[in-house]
């Protein structure tokens, strides 16, 4: 399964667009990107998952290049309740969630 | 739709105390189930999962042990929990086949956050 690497953390205001990337430079040809959010005492919710180009939801927006060796989630106009850790996830659909390890995410923090 | 339960949410257990911890899901058949611990401020270690009644691989050697009775039912126990043991505990599900237009991904429960005194 392809490692995954994300910042640590992030700081932003309220009312900025938040992005966050992930490296995946081991990417396979069958695998998906996932990005989930968590918050304090919660489990981690689906926000967005892609294969190639371009996907957006009503939540976010998920950039991959062409050699799908990282991906950019981006978060418009972030508020105050977007404070969370964001975990981005690669694998194939066909065996997804097996051996899958979540790494440390990235502890998005927006200020007022 | 889909849904998940986990219970119970809040659990105090004392040292050398047995333990049971049960995830069931709606909705949905032949799921693949996943048992995962996080420690405070830490990220998620995948315990247990499974794709099939009966059919456990263990991601970690530890004092925890899963059972899957049934196909939407996954249980996480000990016979004597350890200080160590304490934790969040978030039980999940993703579809054993992907199918068209949906997302390939976990859901999560709510979890249970165990203290071991």
């Amino acid at each position: 399964l392809a490692k995954t690497t994300q910042p640590i953390s992030m700081d932003s205001y309220e009312g900025q667009e938040v992005n966050i990337t992930c490296s995946h430079n081991n990417i396979a040809t069958n695998d998906y990107i996932t990005w989930y959010q968590q918050f304090p005492s919660q489990g981690p919710r689906f926000i967005i998952q892609g294969y190639k180009t371009k996907v957006t939801n009503e939540v976010a927006s998920l950039f991959i290049p062409a050699d799908r060796k990282s991906s950019t989630l981006s978060l418009p106009r972030v508020s105050l309740s977007d404070t969370a850790v964001y975990y981005c996830l690669v694998g194939d659909s066909w065996n997804y969630g097996q051996n899958f390890v979540f790494g440390p995410g990235t502890r998005l923090s927006v200020l007022p | 739709s889909q849904t998940i339960h986990q219970w119970p949410a809040t659990l105090v257990q004392p040292v050398g105390s047995p333990l049971s911890l049960e995830c069931t899901v709606e909705g949905t058949s032949n799921p693949n189930l996943y048992w995962y611990r996080q420690a405070a401020g830490r990220g998620l270690q995948l315990l247990f999962y499974s794709v099939g009644i009966g059919q456990i691989s263990s991601e970690v050697p530890q004092n925890l042990s899963a059972s899957r009775p049934q196909d939407r039912q996954f249980i996480l126990s000990s016979k004597k929990l350890l200080l160590s043991d304490s934790g969040f505990y978030l039980c999940a599900w993703s579809p054993r086949v992907p199918e068209e237009d949906r997302n390939y991904g976990y859901t999560f429960g709510s979890g249970t956050r165990l203290t071991v005194v």
